[in-house]
């Protein structure tokens, strides 16, 4: 089935610092969604992305489908002790009404 | 608006018992998705609730089992518990499943013991 590859799997950071995190996959998406998941909680919907090639920003964050709609990135700018946590990119498995599908996360650190 | 509310948040079982969780979707969502979260495994979909009708379903054994209600509350059961089961649980709320946006809940982390 259809799998997203989320890289890099884990990274540590200096506060201040700006990050970049991606999300790939061998299957077209349509629809690209990025959560952030603190511990012992549930994942909290930052971005959703509808169209190639579009770029979305929410505050220091900017997400961007990718143009080929295999891949999609997400950057952190100028990171803060409270950005730690796990990414997920996530996106339907298929066109109409089929469930998510999630990557492995990526694991961001920030040392103050 | 109100989120989504799971409860309870934490739970202990024992080998064999069985558990019921409990989710409420953020008014006027229509589809609810559950998900097994494990350290090994990430987030593997369960199943998915639509108008109280099962709509999707993921590979998971008949031990799972979900309904929905007709005020979108969902519930979903797993009986005889085994150890492996220990995970969070999460279920997503959203208007219409699919392409739309997912709405978490805070989970129900259940440890069996």
């Amino acid at each position: 089935g259809q799998q997203l590859n989320q890289s890099p799997q884990s990274m540590f950071i200096q506060e201040g610092e700006d990050v970049s995190m991606n999300c790939t996959s061998s299957s077209i998406f349509n629809t690209w969604l990025w959560y952030k998941q603190d511990p012992g909680e549930g994942p909290v919907l930052l971005i959703a992305l509808y169209k190639a090639g579009e770029l979305t920003s929410n505050g220091r964050l900017t997400a961007q489908f990718g143009i080929t709609r295999k891949d999609s990135f997400l950057n952190i700018s100028a990171s803060i002790p409270s950005d730690v946590g796990i990414y997920f990119c996530a996106g339907p498995r298929n066109s109409g009404n089929t469930p998510l599908v999630f990557g492995k996360g990526t694991r961001l650190s920030v040392i103050a | 608006k109100a989120g989504v509310t799971q409860t309870p948040r934490y739970l202990i079982k024992t080998r064999g018992q069985q558990v019921t969780l409990s989710c409420s979707p953020i008014s006027g969502h229509r589809s609810v998705s559950w998900y097994q979260q494990t350290p090994g495994q990430g987030l593997q979909f369960l199943f998915e609730y639509f108008s109280e009708t099962q709509r999707n379903k993921g590979n998971f054994p008949g031990r799972f089992s979900g309904r929905q209600f007709s005020n979108s509350r969902s519930e979903m059961n797993v009986s005889t518990l085994e150890l492996g089961d220990s995970a969070l649980y999460l279920c997503a709320s959203s208007s219409q499943g699919g392409n739309t946006e997912a709405f978490f809940g805070q989970g129900t982390r259940l440890t069996v013991v």
